[in-house]
């Protein structure tokens, strides 16, 4: 089983903070590396999808970027509004890389 | 627009039933996808299938099985339902490559009494 590890496991921030976190996964045979929004009583929705080293991806005030030589992803959101509340997951294929594991996500709380 | 449905959103069953959750994707995908989700334990893959009557092992296939008879639809079983497979079910698809994203269903929240 391929170790994804995210932190902080949960986050309490201000409306208008700008926030960031972080997911880990195994530096070897790497192809890709999938980031997920899953807002409470809705289904998962995909962010980014990131295949190449150095890559930055943005989506309104989220973007992530890739380090695929240290094994992290960070997902930053600025000036965050209560509708950013969600949990957070990041994903890696393993195994035949048709399968994802993902990471325990980080739970996002947005106060107004 | 993209859409995977499952059968059920709510389902409540007792120990020792046969359970059938039943999820469809209009997306012509080759990969579908059963995962279960519990609390602090985030997403764990059950089975997952890449073509009509292939299947592989998720990392916790236990107590499951799964049927791909026809493309759009991937059913997952449980034979003798338990209390600790009380949880929430999700169903994904996904085109064949690792880095197409994964469409999920809205899930089956399985109560096993």
């Amino acid at each position: 089983i391929l170790n994804v590890e995210q932190s902080p496991q949960s986050l309490h921030v201000q409306e208008g903070d700008s926030t960031n976190f972080t997911c880990s996964f195994p530096s070897s045979n790497f192809y890709a590396l999938h980031w997920y929004r899953w807002e409470t009583a809705k289904s998962p929705e995909a962010l980014f999808v990131m295949t190449l080293n150095g890559d930055e991806k943005k989506k309104g005030r989220i973007s992530a970027t890739l380090n695929t030589k240290e094994g992290y992803s960070y997902l930053y959101i600025k000036g965050s509004q209560p509708e950013d509340s969600a949990t957070y997951l990041c994903a890696f294929p393993g195994g035949s890389a048709r399968q994802l594991t993902f990471g325990s996500g980080t739970q996002l709380t947005v106060l107004p | 627009d993209v859409k995977v449905t499952q059968s059920s959103r709510y389902l409540v069953k007792r120990t020792g039933e046969k359970v059938f959750l039943e999820c469809v994707q209009d997306m012509d995908h080759e990969n579908m996808f059963w995962y279960r989700q519990d609390p602090g334990l985030g997403l764990r893959l059950i089975y997952f299938s890449y073509d009509v009557k292939m299947k592989e092992k998720g990392d916790i296939p236990e107590g499951y099985s799964v049927s791909r008879e026809k493309k759009e639809r991937f059913s997952l079983i449980l034979e003798s339902a338990s209390t600790n497979q009380t949880s929430m079910y999700l169903c994904a698809s996904s085109g064949a490559a690792s880095y197409n994203e994964q469409f999920f269903g809205p899930g089956t929240r399985l109560t096993v009494l």
